[in-house]
């Protein structure tokens, strides 16, 4: 069963850090890009970030370009978003999304449950 | 404003057949595959069809189509079940960026 478990959410303070993380299991993960997706509170999906299987090719929203950082560790079957420079407008939870295929220009064909970022002082 | 034109809300009776649309362009819809997600009070999204691709465990009552620079997601014989957001979403050649759309709330009456 393939599944995309998140970690890594919390409280931090407004220019603060933080890394999320994404353990996959159950598919071959160098096989498929990834993708990170956010939804703010009362608000719609947002799409973050995305990296191809390989993890040579990554993409960002203009909204976080800068100040986050998609990669993968496909030896420990893991992706990641290493967030700076937080701001109040980041508070979301962060799903991790698999694409159906190599590159990100596919479609996302399964959802992890979500990790909860809050940024506030 | 979403990349992606989605209806607010569409409303159903039980068993009655339902379509939702997702408008694009031709950056995006016109180019790529779409995926259409679940989510249920707030809860993780979960993908209902992507491409022409229906994933186990989602029943062929949802199907999903494309023409041109729309593509719909249509349910036969509606459920109280499929009370739910639906979001459209692809890639954009343009922005290099995926969109979404802005999300479509279906009540099933």
């Amino acid at each position: 069963e393939v599944q995309l478990l998140e970690s890594g959410g919390g409280l931090v303070q407004p220019g603060g850090s933080l890394r999320l993380s994404c353990a996959a299991s159950g598919f071959t993960f160098s096989s498929y890009a990834m993708s990170w997706v956010r939804q703010a509170p009362g608000k719609g999906l947002e799409w973050v970030s995305a990296i191809s299987g390989s993890g040579g090719s990554t993409y960002y929203a203009d909204s976080v370009k800068g100040r986050f950082t998609i990669s993968r560790d496909n030896s420990k079957n893991t992706l990641y978003l290493q967030m700076n420079s937080l701001r109040a407008e980041d508070t979301a939870v962060y799903y991790c999304a698999k694409e159906n295929g190599r590159t990100v220009t596919t479609a996302l064909d399964v959802w992890g449950k979500g990790t909860t970022v809050t940024v506030s002082s | 404003q979403s990349a992606l034109t989605q209806e607010a809300s569409v409303s159903g009776t039980v068993g009655q057949k339902v379509t939702l649309s997702c408008t694009g362009n031709s950056n995006n819809i016109g180019s790529y595959a779409v995926g259409w997600y679940q989510q249920i009070s707030h809860g993780a999204p979960k993908t209902v069809m992507f491409g022409n691709s229906l994933p186990s465990g989602i029943p062929d009552r949802f199907s999903g189509s494309k023409s041109g620079t729309t593509a719909s997601l249509t349910i036969s014989g509606l459920q109280p079940e499929d009370e739910a957001d639906y979001y459209c979403s692809t890639w954009d050649y343009s922005l290099s960026a995926r969109v979404f759309g802005g999300g479509t709330k279906l009540t099933v009456l």
